[in-house]
């Protein structure tokens, strides 16, 4: 089975720009989280997804970032516009539903913002 | 207070010896733990889960939970250069939805 697919893997661009971060979970996963991961502030939970619905976004650090689900293949988090401050490495998980399931990774997209 | 806490590290042990890695974690209610391995450079692996207390058994691999203690550790055995890398816990609350809080990671050396 295929596990969580992330595009892309690498990302460089200028501050100001947008972008775009993409997901595609495990088939059959109900839940979907988009993380954030840097050396300082270790793996933050950003926003997670069930059944495409958003349950909590109040880890996206402000208005710049916004995330998507419109169906249950597929998941965006975009920042707009991008700030320096937001390099980081970007993880996007996934899990069956059920309370207690553990959550599967994907290989994140590592984005830096010059 | 941080809801699952972890000692930073770096945990060095020599090769063959017994790798114990602890976390605790503050919300009571919480019902499902985790521990990811998670090389430098790659994404959190899952290699064990626990639920109820006790010891679990996976190979070199055990994990405790201590429910009243609200302690849950990773002991691994016979470790490996190839055990080196940061080892994350992390607890689902049942508070708020089944959000899980993940710790700041134990870096552990294995010396060959």
């Amino acid at each position: 089975d295929a596990g969580v697919i992330q595009s892309p893997r690498h990302e460089v661009t200028e501050m100001g720009q947008e972008v775009t971060l993409r997901c595609k979970p495990i088939s059959g996963h109900d839940y979907l989280f988009w993380y954030r991961q840097t050396m300082m502030r270790g793996l933050e939970l950003l926003i997670y997804f069930n059944n495409n619905v958003p349950i909590d976004d109040s880890g996206m650090p402000e208005d710049r970032f916004s995330a998507k689900m419109p169906n249950a293949s597929f998941s965006t988090l975009k920042i707009q516009p991008s700030e320096p401050r937001d390099s980081a490495v970007y993880f996007c998980a996934s899990s069956r539903t059920g309370g207690g399931q553990p959550q599967h990774f994907g290989d994140g997209t590592r984005l830096s913002i010059l | 207070q941080k809801e699952v806490e972890q000692n930073s590290g770096p945990l060095s042990v020599p090769e063959g010896a017994i790798a114990s890695l602890n976390c605790t974690y503050s919300d009571r209610v919480s019902q499902s733990f985790f521990w990811y391995r998670q090389y430098s450079g790659k994404s959190p692996e899952l290699i064990m889960s626990i639920y109820s207390n006790g010891d679990k058994e996976d190979g070199r691999f055990t994990a405790q939970l201590n429910k009243a203690s609200q302690y849950v550790s990773l002991l691994i055995r016979d470790s490996q250069p190839s055990d080196s890398a940061t080892y994350l816990c992390a607890v689902i609350s049942n508070t708020g939805g089944f959000k899980t809080i993940f710790g700041a990671g134990t870096r552990l050396f294995v010396k060959a």
